[in-house]
Protein backbone atom coordinates (compact mmCIF):
# COMPACT_ATOMS: atom_id res chain seq x y z
CA UNK A 1 0.00 0.00 0.00
CA UNK A 2 1.91 2.88 -1.33
CA UNK A 3 -0.39 5.88 -0.28
CA UNK A 4 -0.53 8.92 -2.13
CA UNK A 5 2.60 9.25 -4.50
CA UNK A 6 3.49 11.94 -6.30
CA UNK A 7 5.99 12.91 -9.33
CA UNK A 8 8.35 14.51 -10.07
CA UNK A 9 9.44 15.49 -6.61
CA UNK A 10 11.02 18.30 -8.45
CA UNK A 11 11.38 20.15 -11.04
CA UNK A 12 12.40 23.60 -12.98
CA UNK A 13 10.24 25.04 -15.78
CA UNK A 14 10.58 27.91 -18.10
CA UNK A 15 8.29 30.60 -18.48
CA UNK A 16 5.63 29.53 -21.11
CA UNK A 17 6.40 25.68 -20.49
CA UNK A 18 3.80 23.13 -19.97
CA UNK A 19 3.99 19.92 -17.73
CA UNK A 20 1.70 17.60 -15.71
CA UNK A 21 2.48 16.79 -11.94
CA UNK A 22 1.04 13.13 -11.62
CA UNK A 23 -0.87 11.95 -8.66
CA UNK A 24 -2.11 8.38 -8.07
CA UNK A 25 -3.07 6.88 -4.95
CA UNK A 26 -4.11 3.30 -3.74
CA UNK A 27 -6.82 3.69 -1.01
CA UNK A 28 -9.75 3.67 -3.51
CA UNK A 29 -10.47 6.77 -2.65
CA UNK A 30 -13.37 8.88 -3.97
CA UNK A 31 -12.39 12.52 -3.17
CA UNK A 32 -8.82 13.55 -4.76
CA UNK A 33 -7.78 17.09 -4.43
CA UNK A 34 -4.45 19.36 -5.21
CA UNK A 35 -3.24 22.02 -3.12
CA UNK A 36 -0.23 24.52 -3.68
CA UNK A 37 1.32 25.63 -1.00
CA UNK A 38 3.69 29.15 -0.62
CA UNK A 39 5.46 30.80 2.39
CA UNK A 40 3.05 32.42 4.95
CA UNK A 41 0.31 31.33 2.82
CA UNK A 42 -0.19 27.65 3.95
CA UNK A 43 -2.08 25.63 1.55
CA UNK A 44 -5.02 26.57 -0.75
CA UNK A 45 -7.13 24.46 -2.87
CA UNK A 46 -6.48 24.70 -6.45
CA UNK A 47 -9.11 21.63 -7.83
CA UNK A 48 -10.97 18.66 -6.46
CA UNK A 49 -12.57 15.35 -7.87
CA UNK A 50 -15.21 13.78 -5.68
CA UNK A 51 -14.94 10.88 -8.06
CA UNK A 52 -14.12 9.77 -11.76
CA UNK A 53 -15.46 11.74 -14.33
CA UNK A 54 -16.48 14.64 -11.73
CA UNK A 55 -13.95 17.56 -11.14
CA UNK A 56 -14.53 21.49 -9.76
CA UNK A 57 -12.80 24.77 -9.10
CA UNK A 58 -10.96 25.75 -5.66
CA UNK A 59 -9.78 28.80 -4.57
CA UNK A 60 -7.02 29.16 -7.11
CA UNK A 61 -7.84 27.51 -9.98
CA UNK A 62 -6.14 29.58 -12.83
CA UNK A 63 -3.33 28.53 -14.80
CA UNK A 64 -4.21 25.19 -13.92
CA UNK A 65 -6.33 22.09 -15.56
CA UNK A 66 -7.41 18.45 -14.25
CA UNK A 67 -9.28 15.40 -15.49
CA UNK A 68 -10.22 12.40 -13.54
CA UNK A 69 -10.48 9.26 -15.82
CA UNK A 70 -9.85 6.87 -12.94
CA UNK A 71 -10.60 6.23 -9.31
CA UNK A 72 -6.56 5.92 -8.65
CA UNK A 73 -4.94 8.87 -10.53
CA UNK A 74 -5.48 13.05 -10.52
CA UNK A 75 -3.42 14.57 -12.93
CA UNK A 76 -2.76 18.48 -12.61
CA UNK A 77 -1.74 20.35 -15.87
CA UNK A 78 -0.17 23.47 -15.74
CA UNK A 79 -0.95 25.09 -19.15
CA UNK A 80 1.78 27.78 -19.81
CA UNK A 81 3.79 28.57 -16.69
CA UNK A 82 4.29 31.57 -15.03
CA UNK A 83 6.81 32.60 -12.22
CA UNK A 84 3.65 33.13 -9.88
CA UNK A 85 3.08 29.17 -10.00
CA UNK A 86 6.90 28.62 -8.55
CA UNK A 87 5.27 26.47 -5.30
CA UNK A 88 5.60 23.13 -3.08
CA UNK A 89 2.17 20.92 -4.75
CA UNK A 90 0.36 18.35 -3.01
CA UNK A 91 -1.72 16.27 -4.22
CA UNK A 92 -4.42 14.47 -1.21
CA UNK A 93 -7.38 11.64 -1.00
CA UNK A 94 -9.91 10.44 1.37
CA UNK A 95 -13.08 8.63 1.25
CA UNK A 96 -15.19 11.47 1.87
CA UNK A 97 -14.82 15.30 1.31
CA UNK A 98 -15.81 16.74 4.96
CA UNK A 99 -15.73 14.38 7.80
CA UNK A 100 -13.15 12.31 6.71
CA UNK A 101 -9.06 12.53 7.45
CA UNK A 102 -6.71 13.45 4.02
CA UNK A 103 -3.92 11.39 3.34
CA UNK A 104 -1.20 13.89 1.33
CA UNK A 105 1.29 12.88 -1.03
CA UNK A 106 4.93 14.04 -0.14
CA UNK A 107 4.45 17.18 -2.60
CA UNK A 108 6.53 18.43 -5.82
CA UNK A 109 8.33 21.88 -5.92
CA UNK A 110 8.06 23.15 -8.86
CA UNK A 111 10.52 26.66 -9.79
CA UNK A 112 9.59 28.72 -12.89
CA UNK A 113 11.90 30.79 -14.28
CA UNK B 1 -17.70 30.92 3.40
CA UNK B 2 -15.40 29.77 6.15
CA UNK B 3 -12.46 30.75 7.30
CA UNK B 4 -9.01 30.06 9.80
CA UNK B 5 -6.91 32.11 11.51
CA UNK B 6 -3.90 30.96 12.88
CA UNK B 7 -2.90 33.49 15.62
CA UNK B 8 0.61 32.86 16.00
CA UNK B 9 3.09 32.08 12.39
CA UNK B 10 5.88 31.20 15.09
CA UNK B 11 6.03 29.64 18.59
CA UNK B 12 9.23 28.98 20.26
CA UNK B 13 9.45 26.83 23.24
CA UNK B 14 11.72 25.15 25.63
CA UNK B 15 12.28 21.16 25.66
CA UNK B 16 9.67 19.68 28.00
CA UNK B 17 7.30 22.91 28.47
CA UNK B 18 3.86 22.95 27.77
CA UNK B 19 2.72 24.60 24.66
CA UNK B 20 -0.37 25.87 22.92
CA UNK B 21 -1.15 26.95 19.43
CA UNK B 22 -4.71 28.89 18.90
CA UNK B 23 -6.99 28.44 16.11
CA UNK B 24 -10.11 30.64 15.49
CA UNK B 25 -12.54 29.72 12.75
CA UNK B 26 -15.80 30.58 10.90
CA UNK B 27 -17.78 29.18 9.51
CA UNK B 28 -21.40 29.66 8.43
CA UNK B 29 -22.92 26.00 8.94
CA UNK B 30 -21.38 22.77 11.44
CA UNK B 31 -17.61 22.32 11.03
CA UNK B 32 -15.50 19.46 11.32
CA UNK B 33 -11.65 20.65 12.56
CA UNK B 34 -8.85 19.69 11.86
CA UNK B 35 -5.13 19.87 12.83
CA UNK B 36 -2.35 18.78 10.68
CA UNK B 37 1.23 18.57 11.47
CA UNK B 38 4.26 18.82 8.58
CA UNK B 39 8.00 17.87 9.30
CA UNK B 40 10.47 19.73 7.39
CA UNK B 41 10.14 18.28 3.47
CA UNK B 42 6.78 16.39 3.85
CA UNK B 43 3.69 16.72 3.44
CA UNK B 44 0.79 16.92 5.82
CA UNK B 45 -0.43 14.57 8.84
CA UNK B 46 -3.69 14.01 10.74
CA UNK B 47 -2.79 15.23 14.70
CA UNK B 48 -6.51 15.15 15.74
CA UNK B 49 -9.90 16.20 14.30
CA UNK B 50 -12.98 16.93 15.83
CA UNK B 51 -16.80 16.24 13.88
CA UNK B 52 -19.24 16.06 16.79
CA UNK B 53 -19.25 14.77 20.65
CA UNK B 54 -16.79 15.87 23.72
CA UNK B 55 -15.31 18.88 23.10
CA UNK B 56 -11.77 17.57 24.50
CA UNK B 57 -10.50 15.91 21.50
CA UNK B 58 -7.08 13.51 21.71
CA UNK B 59 -4.64 13.20 18.87
CA UNK B 60 -1.67 11.51 18.21
CA UNK B 61 1.86 12.09 20.12
CA UNK B 62 0.41 13.37 23.14
CA UNK B 63 -1.84 16.75 21.37
CA UNK B 64 -4.62 17.53 22.17
CA UNK B 65 -7.31 20.36 21.19
CA UNK B 66 -10.72 21.64 22.46
CA UNK B 67 -13.25 23.32 20.54
CA UNK B 68 -15.00 26.13 21.68
CA UNK B 69 -17.80 26.97 20.35
CA UNK B 70 -18.96 30.17 21.79
CA UNK B 71 -15.37 31.21 21.00
CA UNK B 72 -15.52 29.71 17.64
CA UNK B 73 -11.52 28.26 18.73
CA UNK B 74 -10.37 24.83 18.42
CA UNK B 75 -6.58 25.55 20.01
CA UNK B 76 -4.26 22.66 20.08
CA UNK B 77 -2.43 21.88 23.41
CA UNK B 78 0.25 19.91 24.80
CA UNK B 79 2.06 19.69 28.18
CA UNK B 80 5.09 18.75 27.35
CA UNK B 81 6.99 19.44 24.29
CA UNK B 82 10.34 17.48 22.66
CA UNK B 83 12.20 18.61 20.30
CA UNK B 84 11.02 16.02 17.63
CA UNK B 85 7.71 18.19 17.99
CA UNK B 86 9.68 20.86 15.80
CA UNK B 87 7.03 21.24 12.82
CA UNK B 88 4.60 23.21 11.11
CA UNK B 89 1.30 23.06 12.58
CA UNK B 90 -2.34 23.94 10.47
CA UNK B 91 -5.59 24.27 11.72
CA UNK B 92 -8.10 23.76 9.00
CA UNK B 93 -12.16 23.90 8.84
CA UNK B 94 -13.97 21.21 6.74
CA UNK B 95 -17.31 22.41 4.72
CA UNK B 96 -17.76 22.16 1.29
CA UNK B 97 -13.90 22.26 0.88
CA UNK B 98 -10.92 21.81 3.39
CA UNK B 99 -9.98 25.65 4.49
CA UNK B 100 -6.28 25.75 5.84
CA UNK B 101 -4.98 28.51 8.17
CA UNK B 102 -1.79 29.96 7.42
CA UNK B 103 0.12 27.65 9.83
CA UNK B 104 1.78 27.94 12.72
CA UNK B 105 5.77 27.02 13.43
CA UNK B 106 6.20 25.16 16.34
CA UNK B 107 9.85 25.86 17.44
CA UNK B 108 11.64 23.41 20.49
CA UNK B 109 14.86 24.34 21.39
CA UNK B 110 16.74 22.73 24.20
Amino acid sequence: NAGVTQTPKFQVLKTGQSMTLQCAQDMNHEYMSWYRQDPGMGLRLIHYSVGAGITDQGEVPNGYNVSRSTTEDFPLRLLSAAPSQTSVYFCASSYGHDSYEQYFGPGTRLTVT
Amino acid sequence: AQSVTQLDSQVPVFEEAPVELRCNYSSSVSVYLFWYVQYPNQGLQLLLKYLSGSTLVKGINGFEAEFNKSQTSFHLRKPSVHISDTAEYFCAVSDQALTFGKGTMLLVSP
